[in-house]
């Protein structure tokens, strides 16, 4: 079945350390995305990519970074620069960069800093 | 800049009830609007879109009309059930003469739902 794979589910992490979570898609989208959930606060957009090797900064950019080495991949660094990385992280996928186009995403990371 | 106003919950009703989210927005150009459903410990899913005014999105018993003149996109259904439980987001992707190249949705803060038997 097409789809998007994030992996890990949920994620612990000591202060300090960079973790990497994983974003695959099958449907031959060329946009990708991630978002950060935090309760209360909706879907906040960190990076976006609209076609390999070329990706954006979103409105909360600040101590993550990203790669789109393939096209089906978007992997997502949430680096120790991050103040508060404690969050679920969605990531998203369009078949096309330009607006208008619905997401489709995938079930998420739960990531938690001990 | 572009913005999304989602009612607060949560919102709290008896199986068969109607239901009504509000959602406002803000946009710079001409935007498609979107509800997204949440279930628990899952991602997104789209539930409806409306791509231009007065367009309205329907799926599931859900429908939700876009308003260009009242900025809104409102979600009903007329009779929900338990299953209906969920977190409900109003999004929009913009698209129009003014063209930032940003091309991705803003969401609202998301509405929970919870439906009693």
């Amino acid at each position: 079945d097409g789809g998007i794979t994030q992996s890990p589910k949920y994620l612990f992490r000591k202060e300090g350390q960079n973790v990497t979570l994983s974003c695959e898609q099958n449907l031959n989208h060329d946009a990708m995305y991630w978002y950060r959930q935090d309760p209360g606060q909706g879907l906040r957009l960190i990076y976006y990519s609209q076609i390999v090797n070329d990706f954006q900064k979103g409105d909360i950019a600040e101590g993550y970074s990203v790669s789109r080495e393939k096209k089906e991949s978007f992997p997502l660094t949430v680096t120790s620069a991050q103040k508060n990385p404690t969050a679920f992280y969605l990531c998203a996928s369009s078949i096309t960069g330009h607006s208008g186009g619905e997401l489709f995403f995938g079930e998420g990371s739960r990531l938690t800093v001990l | 800049g572009n913005s999304v106003t989602q009612m607060e919950g949560p919102v709290t009703l008896s199986e068969e009830a109607f239901l009504t989210i509000n959602c406002t927005y803000t946009a710079t150009g001409y935007p498609s609007l979107f509800w997204y459903v949440q279930y628990p410990g899952e991602g997104l899913q789209l539930l409806l879109k409306a791509t231009k005014a007065d367009d309205k999105g329907s799926n599931k018993g859900f429908e939700a009309t876009y308003r260009k003149e009242t900025t809104s996109f409102h979600l009903e259904k007329g009779s929900v059930q338990v299953s209906d439980s969920a977190v409900y987001f109003c999004a929009l992707s913009d698209r129009g003469p003014r063209d930032t190249g940003r091309r991705a949705l803003t969401f609202g803060s998301g509405t929970r739902l919870q439906v009693q038997p």
